[in-house]
C-alpha cells in the first residue's frame, strides 16, 4: 500500500484533457512540494513537475501541476498518443523521514 | 548533457551480495546529492537511499536499512550501492537519480535519472 494515493488508471482521447490526483497527509503533501514523473516501460523516469507546480525546461506547457490542501493534481491538456505512460507523484515525508511515492496511474490515450 | 549510467546488475542467489555503480557525467558530480530508486517488476517506484554531495550524510528507506550501503567517489564521478543479504523482494530495476539542487538535503526532487540496471534475486 503506497503512502500517497493515486487512481490506478486514467484515460482520454487525443486532444482532450485529463487530470490525475495524488492524495497524502499533513506530513508529506501538506508540508512539502510534490513532484510528478512520467515513466515509460524500459526507460528512465522523467521529471514533469517539481515543487507541485513548477515545470522543468523542455517539458511542454500541456503539463501543469496544482495543489489543494493535501491533494495535488497533474493536468495534461491536448492529449497525444505519446503521453500514454505511467505517472507517479512523489514527495518527502517528514514523519517517515523518507521519500514516498504514489502507486502510479496508467494513462491510456484511446 | 547530464548522463547517468548504472551497471552491476545481474542474477544473484538469496543471501548473497551485489554492488551497483552509477557513472555520472555532464555536470559537477561533487556538487549534487544522489539517490537510488528501485522498481520491482509490475510495481511502482520505491526510494532506496540518498547521499549528500560530500558523502557526509546518508539516509535509507526502511526496507533496505542495515543491509544496503550507499557511497560515492567524487574523484571518479561514481555513485555506488552495496547490497547485502539480498532477498527475492529486492528483485527490481535500480535507478540512480541526481538531486535537483546543489548542496541540498535531498528532500526537493529527483531531476535526472539513469536507465536503470536490473537485479534478480533467485536461487
Amino acid at each position: 500500500q503506497s503512502v500517497l494515493t493515486q487512481p490506478p488508471s486514467a484515460s482520454g482521447t487525443p486532444g482532450q484533457g485529463v487530470s490525475i490526483s495524488c492524495s497524502g497527509t499533513w506530513s508529506n503533501i501538506g508540508r512539502n512540494g510534490v513532484n510528478w514523473y512520467q515513466n515509460l516501460p524500459g526507460t528512465a523516469p522523467k521529471l514533469l513537475i517539481y515543487r507541485s507546480d513548477q515545470r522543468p525546461s523542455g517539458v511542454p506547457d500541456r503539463f501543469s501541476g496544482s495543489r489543494s490542501g493535501s491533494t495535488v493534481f497533474l493536468a495534461i491538456s491536448g492529449l497525444q498518443s505519446e503521453d500514454e505512460a505511467d505517472y507517479y507523484c512523489a514527495t518527502w515525508d517528514d514523519s517517515l523521514n523518507a521519500w514516498v511515492f504514489g502507486g502510479g496511474t496508467k494513462l491510456t490515450v484511446l | 548533457q547530464v548522463q547517468l549510467v548504472e551497471s552491476g546488475g545481474g542474477v544473484v542467489q538469496p543471501g548473497r551480495s551485489l554492488r551497483l555503480s552509477c557513472a555520472a557525467s555532464g555536470f559537477t558530480f561533487s556538487n549534487y546529492g544522489m539517490h537510488w530508486v528501485r522498481q520491482a517488476p509490475g510495481k511502482g517506484l520505491e526510494w532506496v537511499a540518498f547521499i549528500y554531495f560530500d558523502g557526509n550524510k546518508i539516509s535509507y528507506g526502511d526496507s533496505v536499512k542495515g543491509r544496503f550501503a550507499i557511497s560515492r567517489d567524487n574523484s571518479q564521478n561514481t555513485l555506488y550501492l552495496q547490497m547485502n543479504s539480498l532477498t527475492a523482494e529486492d528483485t527490481a530495476v535500480y535507478f540512480c537519480a541526481r538531486d535537483g539542487r546543489i548542496y541540498s538535503s535531498g528532500k526537493d526532487f529527483f531531476e535526472f535519472w539513469g536507465q536503470g540496471t536490473r537485479v534478480t534475486v533467485s536461487s
